[in-house]
């Protein structure tokens, strides 16, 4: 069983441009959440995608935009970068979308660094 | 809303005593609560987790959690240490019964170990 993939690894970008990152969920696994890690912080819900539709938002502004594919990967994409973008971004991956019943399995992240 | 407390940024113990790691929770449904560690480097790695069964949780690696409603409660511990449990811990809270509802986390608990 293959478990959640996340590329790249690292990323560098400079204020002003724009970054998609790219998520394998576990196999036989249709739900994609998206959290992004600040330093020091605990992780913070993006979004949510199920059977490729937005399943559920954070308190994130519409230049954080997602998809999922018909394999059930998913992409973030990231538009106008600020400096306070820089973070770690994670995917979990899950099978179903309700509450806490469906465990949630985490990538090892994106590290993104804005400069 | 939801949301975790964890009550201490910052835990050191010895290797061989009993770990401690405090959240306290809060939900207005049915919640789910989870404790998830996450070495550097390294994905979140599920703990153990609370859907409305048992009070009293047992997860990987000789660590439990014990979920008291009338406290508000559901704090971490392991009789003994070693020094492969440094990392960081996180209380995490979700909706048991709201699809598409997100992991809400606490900012993390950095447990050090020492010999």
């Amino acid at each position: 069983e293959t478990g959640v993939t996340q590329s790249p690894t690292h990323l560098i970008k400079t204020r002003g441009q724009q970054v998609t990152l790219r998520c394998s969920s576990q196999s036989g696994h249709n739900t994609v959440s998206w959290y992004q890690q600040a330093l020091g912080q605990g992780p913070q819900f993006i979004f949510q995608y199920y059977r490729e539709e937005e399943n559920g938002r954070g308190n994130f502004p519409p230049r954080f935009s997602g998809l999922q594919f018909p394999n059930y990967s998913s992409e973030l994409n990231v538009n106008a970068l600020e400096l306070d973008d820089s973070a770690l971004y994670l995917c979990a991956s899950s099978l179903g979308v309700v509450g806490g019943y469906n465990e949630q399995f985490f990538g090892p992240g994106t590290r993104l660094t804005v400069l | 809303a939801q949301s975790v407390t964890q009550l201490d940024s910052h835990v050191s113990v010895s290797e061989g005593t009993p770990v401690l790691l405090r959240c306290n929770y809060s939900s207005s449904y049915s919640p789910s609560l989870f404790w998830y560690v996450q070495h550097p480097n390294k994905g979140l790695q599920l703990l153990l987790k609370y859907t409305s069964a048992a009070t009293l949780v047992k997860g990987i690696n000789g660590f439990e959690a014990e979920f008291k409603k009338s406290e508000t409660s559901f704090h971490l511990t392991k009789p003994s240490a070693h020094m492969s449990d440094a990392a960081e811990y996180f209380c995490v809270v979700s909706d048991n019964n709201q699809a598409g509802t997100a992991l809400i986390f606490g900012k993390g608990t950095t447990l050090s170990v020492s010999s």
